[in-house]
């Protein structure tokens, strides 16, 4: 079965920092890669998705891009933090894109001050 | 565009008793639906879903939920809760079976009494 290593699990950053956020997931080749934010009291939000290494589509414009450098790793960055880039961000995974094997990370919470 | 709508914010019941998280939803066809459970901190686990056949589905921990079209409801259900049960419960549809298509409510916290 799947695993997804997220890291880190919390993180603190000033306004203007660069972010980068790293998934890699295990059980499991050529995933559908994707990033979700999580506002306080709000549903998940897709940012991206990947069907495979350097194929990343965009849902939202925003200040954050997201790579894929390998099959099973799946990076978030920003250049500069806005302090509306704070959330809950969530890694997932499924093979095919069936949304009924879509498989969670656990997980970062940024907070930009 | 299809849309999720999760009524209750917060619920609160005690220990044993029964449970019913609401769960509306706007698509015009047959729309794929999922329950997903969140502990603090944790990403989301799949409690269970429907596709068709069978408007009552049966899921993980004891949950169900029931397909309604003519409401176009998804509401779950348990019938005794446990304290383990304290999360966020989240409601979501797709118009296909596809993951990129998924949208969620805004999700609906069970604190659970003693």
């Amino acid at each position: 079965s799947q695993t997804i290593h997220q890291w880190p699990a919390t993180l603190v950053q000033p306004v203007g920092s660069p972010l980068s956020l790293e998934c890699t997931v295990e059980g499991t080749s050529n995933p559908n890669l994707y990033w979700y934010r999580q506002a306080a009291g709000r549903g998940l939000q897709l940012l991206f998705y990947s069907i495979g290494i350097d194929q990343i589509s965009s849902e939202v414009p925003q200040n954050l891009s997201a790579s894929r450098p390998q099959d099973r790793q799946f990076i978030l960055s920003s250049k500069k933090l806005l302090l509306s880039d704070s959330g809950f961000y969530l890694c997932a995974s499924t093979p095919q894109g069936r949304a009924e094997k879509l498989f969670f990370g656990s997980g970062t919470q940024l907070s930009v001050l | 565009a299809q849309s999720v709508t999760q009524p209750d914010i917060h619920i609160t019941v005690s220990e044993g008793a029964s449970l019913e998280l609401r769960c509306n939803y706007s698509y015009g066809a047959t729309p794929y639906l999922f329950w997903y459970v969140q502990s603090p901190g944790q990403g989301l686990q799949l409690l269970l879903k429907y596709f068709s056949g069978d408007t009552l589905v049966q899921g993980i921990k004891g949950f169900e939920a029931e397909f309604k079209r003519s409401q176009s409801s998804f509401n779950l259900r348990k019938p005794s809760v446990h304290w383990s049960d304290a999360a966020e419960y989240f409601c979501a549809v797709a118009d296909s079976g596809s993951a990129r298509q998924l949208t969620f409510g805004s999700g609906t916290q069970l604190t659970v009494l003693p």
